[in-house]
């Protein structure tokens, strides 16, 4: 296993289009975080799995955004009608069941233009 | 309003220097402090990561200083290399909710 993996690594679309993002954890981590990233910026959180359920929210995430984690095993990052202002990096996380439940593991990201 | 305030933007220092990035928080119900590495087109990568109950904690070249009364906590890299050149990111957690500062580039020069 070599870590947390994302797909696709870069998106370009226009605005209006929606775009989906795949993000696969390491294997048999419950946990399993979204944030984005925009420039100069640090991570800001938008969503929370354990194993198949989204237990935590943020405000940061419109109706336009929606995740999933079917199974508890890969999740998927839809947002809808994308606007200039989502043009960001999309990135995934996963923390262990056992040892140190703080830790999370980091995916390379998903960056997203909207022309 | 930002959870974890960073500081500072940028940072250049010599080979061999020591680095030392800050942060400040509020809540005092953060109850773990990690310390993240980042290089362009890279995911952020744990460096070092400290609970509130700990003064200090070295691994290595690394070590975060945590001072609870002040909510302050500050990361120093030790005989800096050019290979440390990145962005450095301090957070703090709440429940399962993880608050990241600004970030620091850091440029060690040769």
């Amino acid at each position: 296993d070599t870590g947390v993996s994302q797909d696709p690594r870069h998106k370009i679309t226009k605005r209006g289009q929606n775009v989906t993002f795949r993000c696969d954890p390491i294997s048999e981590h419950n946990r399993l975080y979204w944030y984005r990233q925009t420039l100069g910026q640090g991570p800001e959180f938008l969503t929370y799995f354990q194993n198949e359920a989204q237990l935590e929210k943020s405000r940061l995430l419109s109706d336009r955004f929606s995740a999933e984690r079917p199974k508890g095993s890969f999740s998927t990052l839809e947002i809808q009608r994308t606007e200039q202002g989502d043009s960001a990096m999309y990135l995934c996380a996963s923390s262990p069941v056992a040892g140190s439940r703080n830790e999370q593991f980091f995916g390379p990201g998903t960056r997203l233009t909207v022309l | 309003q930002q959870q974890v305030k960073q500081s500072p933007q940028s940072l250049i220092v010599q080979k061999g220097g020591i680095s030392i990035i800050n942060c400040a928080y509020e809540n005092t119900a953060f109850d773990y402090f990690p310390w993240y590495q980042q290089f362009p087109g890279k995911g952020p990568a744990l460096l070092i990561a400290i609970r509130p109950d700990v003064s200090e904690k070295k691994e290595g070249r690394f070590t975060i200083s945590f001072n609870k009364s002040a909510k302050q906590f500050s990361l120093h890299i030790m005989d800096s290399q050019p290979g440390d050149s990145a962005t450095y990111f301090c957070a703090a957690k709440n429940f399962n909710k993880f608050y990241f500062g600004s970030g620091t580039k850091l440029n060690v020069k040769p």
